[in-house]
């Protein structure tokens, strides 16, 4: 059973524009969310997290809103940039071993 | 400073043959955890190692097994190789145990596995 859905696999946004990455998950033990962006040929890299107490996390353009009742969050980058064109994906956990959905792809054209 | 290292970067193999895969993590890190991403999907967790003791496994089978090294090295072995685990596998170091959930995982580059 997927416990951490991406639903969309891709995503195509303008240089400049608002990047929104949604993510749903099924547990309602999960305590802390994470985002991930993986570039080929690396590991994911770690971008920013939320503790399941708050509801917004901001770290310069990159912005995590988590929606409890709705088992729900997502990431906002703003201004998109073509360098963030990665695949990202959401984690979540409440016993440290993080459960990945399946990634989104997001291309960011100049 | 090194970030987490894995080696070797590519391997490939035949089905029941056995593979060993190698990590080092960040200096000063004891935990090491293993995960498996198969193409088109998130990484899986496999193990997670601290202080030298299993401290979580995920729903892999006895086929896979790790062990960690007095210097927070760790090995994943694969016995039997099955053409399903092909895979890129993906070491992650923190410096606690997993208990500690806002510790960021920091992941090595991988290990792409193709068996045949």
């Amino acid at each position: 059973d997927q416990q951490v859905k991406q639903n969309s696999p891709s995503l195509s946004v303008q240089e400049g524009r608002i990047s929104i990455l949604n993510c749903d998950y099924t547990n309602s033990m999960f305590d802390y969310f994470l985002w991930y962006k993986k570039y080929p040929a690396e590991g994911p890299t770690f971008l920013i997290s939320i503790s399941s107490i708050k509801d917004k996390n901001e770290d310069g353009r990159f912005t995590v809103f988590l929606n409890k009742s709705a088992k729900h969050l997502s990431l906002h980058i703003v201004p998109s940039q073509p360098g963030d064109s990665a695949v990202y994906f959401c984690a979540a956990t409440n016993t440290g071993k993080l459960i990945f959905g399946q990634g989104t792809t997001l291309q960011v054209k100049p | 400073d090194a970030g987490v290292t894995q080696s070797p970067t590519h391997l490939i193999k035949t089905r029941g043959q056995h593979v060993t895969l190698r990590c080092s993590p960040i200096s000063g890190h004891k935990s090491v955890s293993w995960y498996q991403q198969v193409l088109g999907q998130g990484p899986q967790f496999i193990f997670q190692y601290y202080e030298k003791e299993e401290r979580g496994r995920g729903n892999f089978p006895d086929r896979f097994s790790a062990r960690q090294f007095p210097n927070y090295s760790s090995e994943l072995n694969v016995n039997a190789l099955l053409l399903g685990d092909s895979a890129l596998y993906l070491c992650a170091s923190t410096p606690n145990g997993l208990a500690f959930l806002t510790d960021t995982q920091y992941f090595g580059p991988g290990t792409r596995l193709t068996v045949l």
